[in-house]
């Protein structure tokens, strides 16, 4: 089963912006949506947001005001940016893949998803 | 906060049945919104365990079974074993947020 392989900067100063992306390299890449989520430390899982390979985006209303979702769809690649990080923002950052383009939301799970990137914000 | 709602922990012998409930509201679960349920190991990525309520992907032992009423859902784990010791989160999606959401999790311990 093709993988999720996400990799970027894991130390962050406050005020600094995250950039994280992930790649699926299969050409089933354009018919999903794909997503991010992240865990902060003793905490549980939190949806970020989605894009499908046309740019289609969907966020979470707490995070929209500072989260970028991007896509580029020749190299099957989709980025995070998060700007104005603060220590509330240290998590595990997941990409995930999920649902289907054409289906009613949740119709789909969630069902891959990339191995984690530790992300610490702290002066 | 999630408005999905877990119990923090759930507990049981090896062998025994535990189940975990999962409850939204009618902006969610109960508006039809199909659950998905995961289980997340420590140092590992979450892993589907079911998903559409009620169905298990391949490799998925029988032992877990889910189910969905109104606008609760629930994970039941039979025959509890060792290697299920892990926090298991329930998945859906909210109109109201317009928001993919996530339940509070719950941690399994086999006591």
């Amino acid at each position: 089963q093709v993988e999720l392989q996400q990799w970027g900067a894991g130390l962050l100063k406050p005020s600094e912006t995250l950039f994280l992306t992930c790649a699926f390299d299969d050409a089933s890449f354009s018919n999903y949506f794909w997503s991010w989520v992240r865990q902060p430390p003793g905490k549980g899982l939190e949806w970020i947001g989605e894009i499908n390979h046309s740019g289609d985006t969907k966020f979470s209303p707490s995070l929209k005001s500072r989260v970028t979702i991007s896509v580029d769809t020749s190299k099957r690649q989709f980025s995070l940016r998060l700007t104005s990080a603060t220590a509330a923002d240290t998590a595990v950052y997941y990409c995930s893949r999920g649902p289907r383009e054409g289906v009613r939301p949740a119709a789909d799970a969630f069902d891959i998803w990339g191995q984690g990137t530790v992300v610490t914000v702290s002066s | 906060q999630s408005v999905l709602t877990q119990p923090p922990s759930v507990s049981g012998a090896p062998g025994q049945r535990v189940t975990i409930s999962c409850a939204g509201s009618t902006s969610n679960i109960g508006a039809d919104y199909d659950v998905h349920w995961y289980q997340h190991l420590p140092e590992t990525a979450p892993k589907l365990l079911i998903f559409n309520n009620n169905n298990r992907p391949s490799g998925v032992p029988d032992r877990f079974s889910g189910s969905k009423s109104g606008a609760s859902a629930s994970l039941a784990i039979t025959g509890l074993q060792a290697e299920d010791e892990a926090d298991y989160y329930c998945q859906s999606y909210d109109s109201s947020l317009s928001a993919y959401v996530f339940g509070t999790g719950t941690k399994v311990s086999v006591l």
